[in-house]
């Protein structure tokens, strides 16, 4: 497969879970990204890795944690969520962090927590 | 704090009309504005792009305007057809930070056959 791929594309989690989401580009870029889409709200960034330092923390709070073992790989392990953090969350890559280049989403997981 | 608003938030148009979707930002520092195009189930993808030394870009039927003194810039779909409904978002991004966005709240495009 090619692009961006994340898995699981659904998933329904109790606020007690431990979860994480995956993400795997096939672009040879050397920057990722976890975005986070709420309806009727912008893309908010999460955080964003090059060369799988992370670069950026947007303030994100400590039940996210993100790992990127190498520049192909990003994870987003999820623990004691929250309901408002129900929302679609994009991963996406880039050819580098400096750049102004095209960044390529993936589909997306749809977090539901319960 | 919103650095990019979009408007509409929702926008209906008939087959082969104009749709017409506008940005403002606040950061001067910004150098690069896209526009993502997202269908449902699917995550945004690049649709055109422009940079503030032309005030106008072209691909096809889509086209970008950018208004550097005003901190405008906008996209119009010429020839709209019901294949285009999706969602649009339009984004910026600065030399300072790099491929690091920030996106519009998005624009839910009809069109209607």
């Amino acid at each position: 497969e090619t692009g961006v791929t994340q898995t699981p594309r659904h998933l329904v989690m109790g606020m007690t879970n431990k979860k994480s989401l995956k993400c795997e580009q096939h672009l040879g870029h050397n920057a990722m990204y976890w975005y986070k889409q709420s309806a009727k709200k912008p893309l908010e960034l999460m955080f964003v890795y090059n060369f799988k330092e992370q670069t950026e923390n947007n303030s994100v709070p400590s039940r996210f944690s993100p790992e990127c073992p190498n520049s192909s790989h990003l994870f987003l392990h999820l623990h004691t969520l929250q309901p408002e953090d129900s929302a679609l969350y994009l991963c996406a890559s880039s050819q580098g962090w400096t750049q102004n280049t095209e960044a390529f989403f993936g589909q997306g997981t749809r977090l539901t927590v319960v | 704090q919103q650095q990019v608003k979009q408007s509409p938030q929702s926008l209906i148009v008939q087959k082969g009309g104009i749709s017409i979707i506008n940005c403002a930002y606040e950061n001067t520092a910004f150098d690069y504005f896209p526009w993502y195009q997202q269908f449902p189930g699917k995550g945004p993808a690049l649709l055109i792009a422009i940079r503030p030394d032309v005030s106008e870009k072209k691909e096809g039927r889509f086209t970008i305007s950018f208004n550097k003194s005003a901190k405008q810039f906008s996209l119009h779909i010429m020839d709209s057809q019901p294949g285009d409904s999706a969602t649009y978002f339009c984004a910026a991004s600065g030399e300072t930070s790099g491929s690091r966005l920030t996106f519009g709240e998005g624009t839910q495009l009809t069109v209607n056959p």
